[in-house]
């Protein structure tokens, strides 16, 4: 079956610890994001990837990280939570080529105490 | 960078009765404009895309929007709504294939 997985799914940790949220696809896309979903505010789009080994900003990107070092896993790295990183993250991928429509993972709920 | 603005946070409709969904975004140059659904606890799902052509596209489930430039909207439309319809509604667009930006979401409530 062609998904986007992540895990976890929920997760709470405490401030300044550092955490990784790994997302893999099988669908061999060329191109992953990931996004945070906060009420009232939307998706923003934190960074994505064109391929393995190139990494861009989106919107969103101050206190994450991210790196492509294999085309099916992105993982996000928060190498300090602060509470205000509390909130729903999604993976999401991409074949490239005109397309555009995206694929999105079933969201990481992250609470940074 | 673009914006996009869901003006209506929550819209209820009565099962059978049609609905609209608004999405504006903000510039004019070429844009692709994206409508996604998201139910309950799930990721998101794409219902329809506008790429380029026809202004009106159809998608998935008897949703369609129409792509107006001049007034820079992508209005979403359905005839008659069903209970399973209720979800979360986003608006999304991008102007070059790479970022996104999607709108505040609109919660819509299918009333029996």
């Amino acid at each position: 079956e062609a998904q986007v997985t992540q895990n976890p799914r929920y997760l709470i940790t405490v401030t300044g610890k550092k955490l990784t949220v790994t997302c893999s696809q099988n669908m061999n896309h060329e191109y992953m994001s990931w996004y945070r979903q906060d009420p009232g505010l939307g998706l923003r789009q934190i960074y994505y990837s064109m391929n393995v080994e190139v990494t861009d900003k989106g919107d969103v990107p101050e206190g994450y990280k991210v790196s492509r070092k294999e085309k099916r896993n992105f993982p996000l790295i928060l190498e300090s939570p602060s509470p205000n990183q509390t909130s729903l993250y999604f993976c999401a991928s991409q074949r490239t080529g005109g397309s555009y429509e995206q694929y999105f993972g079933p969201g990481t709920r992250l609470t940074v105490t | 960078a673009q914006s996009v603005t869901q003006l209506d946070s929550q819209v209820p409709v009565f099962e059978e009765a049609p609905v609209e969904l608004r999405c504006n975004y903000s510039s004019s140059v070429s844009v692709y404009l994206f409508w996604y659904v998201q139910y309950p606890n799930q990721g998101l799902q794409l219902l329809l895309k506008y790429l380029s052509g026809s202004t009106l596209v159809k998608g998935i489930n008897g949703f369609e929007a129409e792509f107006n430039k001049s007034q820079t909207s992508f209005h979403l439309r359905k005839p008659s709504v069903h209970i399973s319809d209720t979800a979360e509604y986003f608006c999304a667009v991008s102007d070059s294939g790479n970022q996104f930006y999607f709108g505040t979401g609109t919660s819509l409530t299918v009333i029996p």
